[in-house]
């Protein structure tokens, strides 16, 4: 969908360092999420968001943290305590009250 | 918490066949049951979506169907074209606030 915008598409993250990704959308949705993709597996849901300055963690939230200053935006960063972040990010947003969730195109995230 | 379970996790029919992968799930609670297909490195796309009131819903050459009582639901592709090709996931959720995705089914197109 056009209004999910993740950025970078490919990140590199040497030992010891703290990544961001980035998680924008412009559908003035109240929800937002973040999953994580490994090979042959589903999405694990890391962290997600249903209203400013407010998340919860999802099934496998260590090693990451999150912000909601606003609306329209849901970073994620993968810190050093993450040891195998090496996998494919997905954010999602959608709307309160069972409303389908919508994804961004994805971050690559890998490990030089 | 939930536990989302899905079969086959790979799928090969002849083109014109019909598909069919399966979701089983573990809490009672939950009333959403979306489709995603997923193309190779592409985003997740909605295909279907199914809520716990009712018991199987259409669009076009998709269907799910759900049964509450065992607690699993189905998608049915019929008359495949080589571009349904993709990874299909399943998932469950009460409401939509926090899904629970099966680890998908790899569906191939045999043209």
């Amino acid at each position: 969908d056009g209004g999910i915008t993740q950025s970078p598409k490919y990140l590199f993250r040497k030992e010891g360092q703290n990544v961001t990704l980035s998680c924008e959308q412009n559908l003035n949705h109240d929800a937002m999420y973040w999953y994580r993709q490994d090979p042959g597996q589903g999405l694990r849901l890391i962290y997600y968001s249903q209203i400013v300055n407010d998340f919860q963690k999802g099934d496998i939230a260590e090693g990451y943290s999150v912000s909601r200053e606003k609306k329209e935006s849901f970073p994620l960063t993968v810190t050093s305590a993450q040891k195998n972040p090496t996998a494919f990010y997905l954010c999602a947003s959608s709307m309160l009250g069972g409303q389908p969730q919508h994804f961004g195109d994805g971050t690559r995230l890998s490990i030089l | 918490g939930e536990n989302v379970e899905q079969h086959p996790s790979t799928l090969s029919v002849q083109e014109g066949d019909s598909a069919v992968i399966k979701c089983t799930y573990s809490d009672s609670a939950s009333n959403y049951f979306p489709w995603y297909k997923q193309e190779l490195g592409k985003r997740p796309q909605l295909i279907i979506d199914i809520r716990s009131n009712v018991g199987e819903k259409k669009d076009q050459r998709i269907a799910v169907t759900l049964n509450k009582t065992a607690k699993h639901f189905s998608l049915h592709i019929t008359e495949t074209q080589p571009e349904d090709s993709a990874v299909y996931f399943c998932a469950a959720g009460e409401g939509n606030e926090k899904l629970t995705f099966g680890t998908g089914t790899r569906l191939t197109i045999i043209p």
